[in-house]
C-alpha cells in the first residue's frame, strides 16, 4: 500500500542553524510533492510545490529537493528563526491527482 | 476575500445524535475536501468532490456522507456520531490561480481554519 513516512519526533534545533525536514514515500510514483505548513489551531497552508524533473525548488529561505531514485524529498529552512516553528506536512501528487494524501507531519522548534 | 469558511468551530455532541459540519467556498475551485486530523494519525481524506455533483470516498468514509451543494458548498454529515469520530475536521478547496510566490495553477489546496468536534 501507499505509504509516506515523516519523522514523528520533534526537531529541535537553535536559531540561526538550518533545519532539514525528511518525507520518504513508497508504493507512489509522484509527478509533484507538495510541503505545507501548519500551526497550531489552523489549517495548513501550502508552502512549495516540486515536480519530479526538478531536483531542487527555492523559495526565500526555503529548499525542496526531490530524489525520485531515492522516493525522497528533503524540506530545508536555512538561518532558522523561532517563527518557523510549526507542524510540516509533505503531500505527494500523482498526475491527474483527486486524491491528496499526507504525511504525518514533522513538528520543527526552534529556540532563540 | 474569506477563501474557505467552515462552520461550526467547535461542537460537542453526545454519542448518537447526528449533525452537519459546512464548508464555503468563494475561490470558484471546482474541487472540495474533508479531512480529519487525530494527533499521531495526520490528516486523513474522508471524503471529496471533484466537480459540483460528483463526489468520492476516501481513505476513511465510514460514518460519514456528504453533499456537494453547489460549487461553493460542501457538506459533512454526521448521522449517528461515535466517540471515534472526535477529531478536528478540516475543509479544504482544489484549483488553479495565483498563490503568490510565483505560483500559478498549482494544484494545491488551501484550506479552512478547522471545526473541533467532540463526542462524549
Amino acid at each position: 500500500s501507499q505509504k509516506i513516512e515523516q519523522n514523528s519526533e520533534a526537531l529541535n534545533i537553535q536559531e540561526g542553524k538550518t533545519a532539514t525536514l525528511t518525507c520518504n514515500y513508497t508504493n507512489y510514483s509522484p509527478a509533484y510533492l507538495q510541503w505545507y505548513r501548519q500551526d497550531p489551531g489552523r489549517g495548513p497552508v501550502f508552502l512549495l510545490l516540486i515536480r519530479e524533473n526538478e531536483k531542487e525548488k527555492r523559495k526565500e529561505r526555503l529548499k525542496v529537493t526531490f530524489d525520485t531514485t531515492l522516493k525522497q524529498s528533503l524540506f530545508h529552512i536555512t538561518a532558522s528563526q523561532p517563527a518557523d516553528s510549526a507542524t510540516y506536512l509533505c503531500a505527494p501528487l500523482n498526475t491527474g491527482f483527486q486524491k491528496l494524501v499526507f504525511g504525518t507531519g514533522t513538528r520543527l522548534l526552534v529556540s532563540p | 476575500n474569506a477563501g474557505v469558511t467552515q462552520t461550526p468551530k467547535f461542537q460537542v455532541l453526545k454519542t448518537g445524535q447526528s449533525m452537519t459540519l459546512q464548508c464555503a467556498q468563494d475561490m470558484n475551485h471546482n474541487s472540495m475536501y474533508w479531512y480529519r486530523q487525530d494527533p499521531g494519525m495526520g490528516l486523513r481524506l474522508i471524503y471529496y468532490s471533484a466537480s459540483e455533483g460528483t463526489t468520492d470516498k476516501g481513505e476513511v468514509p465510514n460514518g460519514y456522507n456528504v453533499s456537494r451543494l453547489n460549487k461553493r458548498e460542501f457538506s459533512l454529515r454526521l448521522e449517528s456520531a461515535a466517540p471515534s469520530q472526535t477529531s478536528v475536521y478540516f475543509c479544504a478547496t482544489r484549483g488553479t490561480g495565483d498563490l503568490g510566490g510565483g505560483f500559478s495553477g498549482a494544484n494545491v489546496l488551501t484550506f479552512g481554519a478547522g471545526s473541533r468536534l467532540t463526542v462524549l
